[in-house]
């Protein structure tokens, strides 16, 4: 079954210091979200991407984030320079019907990147 | 803005006892989506419910959509150890696609 892939898995950083991750969404998926998830709470949408076009990056907090789809098919995230704040899992996920279809779409999650800032 | 709201946020229970989880938001949702995430897991789709009353059953799980499409339910008939997770709900924001998900309930079964 294909899944969405997320590297790396696990990152420890310093504060101050910059971080990527990278995701892989399931083949012929159009649409990839990045999510943050802090403990005990739900997945918060950081940005959403239709194709390689950024549809929704409101919730992004672009003076340190930034996100590529380059080629409308793998995705990177980058914090820099990352803050304690930022310890969190990062999760994407992609979903094969247009991100605009009132919301209707299955989202499929990768594995995440747990991300802790020292 | 739009909120989703999910009661209770903790829930032990015993092996063979029933769960409830409730979600409620504060407008009209298009539809809502149940997630379940295992410890240590990421979320995975469980079902979607698009129409008013609308009520799914997946084996020992029924979800309901209010008649109002304002709230929704999720219910676990004799709990099994292999239950245990978070369940999150989550709709469309109203101003277009972008999923809220709700605080998540998280379930402990007791063996």
């Amino acid at each position: 079954e294909a899944e969405v892939a997320q590297s790396p898995r696990y990152k420890i950083t310093e504060k101050s210091q910059a971080v990527a991750f990278w995701c892989d969404p399931i083949s012929g998926h159009a649409t990839l979200y990045w999510y943050r998830q802090i403990l005990g709470q739900g997945p918060e949408l950081l940005v959403q991407f239709q194709d390689e076009s950024v549809v929704d990056d409101s919730q992004l907090p672009k003076d340190r984030f930034s996100a590529e789809r380059l080629k409308g098919v793998d995705s990177t995230l980058k914090i820099q320079p990352a803050e304690l704040g930022d310890s969190a899992m990062y999760l994407c996920a992609s979903s094969f019907l247009p991100g605009l279809a009132g919301g209707r779409e299955t989202q499929y999650f990768g594995p995440g990147t747990r991300l802790l800032v020292l | 803005g739009q909120q989703v709201m999910q009661i209770p946020q903790y829930q032990h229970v015993q092996e063979g006892e029933d769960f409830t989880t409730y979600c409620n938001s504060s407008t009209t949702l298009s539809n809502i989506q149940w997630y379940k995430q295992r410890p240590g897991g990421h979320p995975v789709f469980l079902i979607q419910l698009v129409k008013s009353g609308e009520v799914k059953k997946q084996k020992r799980l029924t979800f309901q959509f209010g008649e109002a499409k304002k709230n929704s339910s999720l219910h676990i008939t004799a709990t099994q150890t292999t239950d245990v997770g978070t369940y999150f709900c989550a709709g469309p924001r109203s101003s277009g696609s972008r999923l809220t998900f709700g605080e998540g309930t998280q379930l402990t079964v007791n063996p």
